[in-house]
């Protein structure tokens, strides 16, 4: 079945700094979902991109569906981005499958 | 508030306990989800309804019980439950599922989830 791989697994930032998470996925897919879990478990949905680039505030996401990846930037990380933030991909069943996630921790 | 809500959000039992886990969407959708989140995995779907008709069932053992009696509700039905049972429970909607045709282009909207602890 269809692999999902995240990097990387863990991630510490300053308040203020900008970064970017990687989603690999290894075959072709019709979707791709960013969510981020806050530390209370709570599961939301950032974007849904099968292709292209979106931005919403300070997060933008871009996937490159050739290449079968996708990256998620962060810019000016707030303490309240802290959590771990998945991809999907539907298998070719149409479940989803998740990565292992990131687990970012932004310090004051 | 993403429209799908879950109660409750924690949960205690023993193993020989009976207990129900409950998810409701208020947004219009047709297919409902149950996923399964434990400690360092990533999530695990559980059970896929379309218009409350089951249309997945992952190799769950049968002391998970689910129950849709409407596409706006959906609940998880517990008993004799494992330690190894203990994990966070989420619930999803989508306006569509696979079965529709929608072959996994719709997003799913998750519900805060319920935290289970099995003693």
């Amino acid at each position: 079945g269809i692999q999902v791989e995240q990097s990387p697994p863990d991630l510490i930032l300053q308040e203020g700094a900008n970064s970017t998470l990687r989603c690999n996925f290894s075959d072709s897919v019709n979707n791709l979902q960013w969510f981020h879990q806050n530390p209370w478990g709570q599961l939301i949905n950032l974007f849904y991109i099968p292709s292209g680039t979106k931005q919403n505030g300070r997060l933008s996401a871009t996937t490159v569906a050739t290449e079968r990846y996708s990256l998620l930037y962060i810019s000016s990380s707030q303490t309240t981005d802290s959590g771990v933030y998945f991809c999907a991909v539907p298998s070719n069943t149409g479940k989803l499958i998740f990565g292992q996630g990131t687990t970012l921790q932004v310090k004051p | 508030e993403t429209g799908v809500t879950q109660t409750p959000r924690h949960l205690v039992m023993g193993m020989t306990n009976k207990k129900s886990l409950k998810c409701e969407q208020h947004l219009g959708h047709n297919a409902m989800y149950w996923y399964k989140q434990s400690a360092k995995k990533p999530l695990e779907l559980m059970f896929v309804y379309n218009f409350k008709e089951q249309t997945e069932n992952n190799s769950v053992p049968s002391r998970f019980s689910p129950e849709c009696p409407n596409s706006s509700h959906l609940f998880l039905h517990l008993h004799t439950l494992q330690p190894e049972d203990s994990a966070l429970y989420l619930c999803a909607s989508s306006q569509g599922s696979v079965l529709a045709g929608f072959g996994g282009r719709e997003t799913q909207y998750f519900g805060p989830g319920t935290r289970l602890l099995v003693l």
